[in-house]
């Protein structure tokens, strides 16, 4: 059984860079099947996808917020991790990582992680 | 960006109701969709995707319809556990994948 799991700090400063990992067990990274990814969630809103890595290394990432966004992948670790620089209150929100199937569904999630942009 | 709009946006409902929830893309997807069930402080759960088709586990009483911009997801006869907020999101193209802003199926 696939089991995805956030990791990194629940608090960031304003204006800082948000740093998250997501260790994926029970199955390969390295998988060509499949797509990596991360999606957030702001207290009691709805779902945004951030972004996306294939296993060649291939990123994809919402426009809104692309010019903030990196997304790396660790095959060695079997991770792949999130960076959202400058961030302020409105990225303050439970972040997601999650398999998505080369059709594009979002078929295994982590448990998230909330993550407060505050100083 | 395909919007998708999804209506009602709650829904109160007894056990044992059939329960229908609509989304509507901006744009045709195909059937390019699906949908996911959320519970109070859960991950999102894939319930159907290509718009009809059940993920493995998924109980029957889910079903999906539906192709173009316009698509249903029917829950028939609602179970306590069946509860949540539900989201649908295209796969048609990105980026990015987008979802509706949620439906929230409550006790009546």
């Amino acid at each position: 059984q696939l089991q995805l799991q956030e990791s990194g700090p629940g608090l960031v400063k304003p204006s800082e860079t948000l740093s998250l990992t997501c260790t994926v067990s029970g199955g390969s990274i390295s998988s060509s099947s499949y797509y990596w990814g991360w999606i957030r969630q702001p207290p009691g809103k709805g779902l945004e996808w951030i972004g996306s890595i294939y296993y060649g290394g291939s990123t994809y990432y919402n426009p809104s917020l692309k010019s903030r966004v990196t997304i790396s992948v660790d095959t060695s670790k079997n991770q792949f991790s999130l960076r959202l620089s400058s961030v302020t209150a409105a990225d303050t929100a439970v972040y997601y990582c999650g398999q998505i199937t080369i059709f594009g569904y979002f078929d295994y999630w982590g448990q998230g992680t909330l993550v407060t942009v505050s100083s | 960006d395909i919007q998708m709009t999804q209506s009602p946006s709650s829904v109160s409902a007894s056990v044992g109701d059939r329960v229908t929830i609509t989304c509507r893309a901006s744009q045709d997807i195909n059937s390019w969709l699906a949908w996911y069930q959320q519970k109070p402080g859960q991950a999102p759960k894939l319930l159907i995707y290509a718009a009809s088709s059940s993920q493995s586990g998924v109980p029957s009483r889910f079903s999906g319809s539906g192709s173009g911009t316009d698509f249903t997801l029917t829950i028939s006869g609602l179970q306590p556990e069946d509860f949540a907020t539900y989201y649908c999101q295209q796969a048609n193209s990105f980026p990015p994948w987008t979802f509706g802003q949620g439906t929230k199926v409550e006790v009546k």
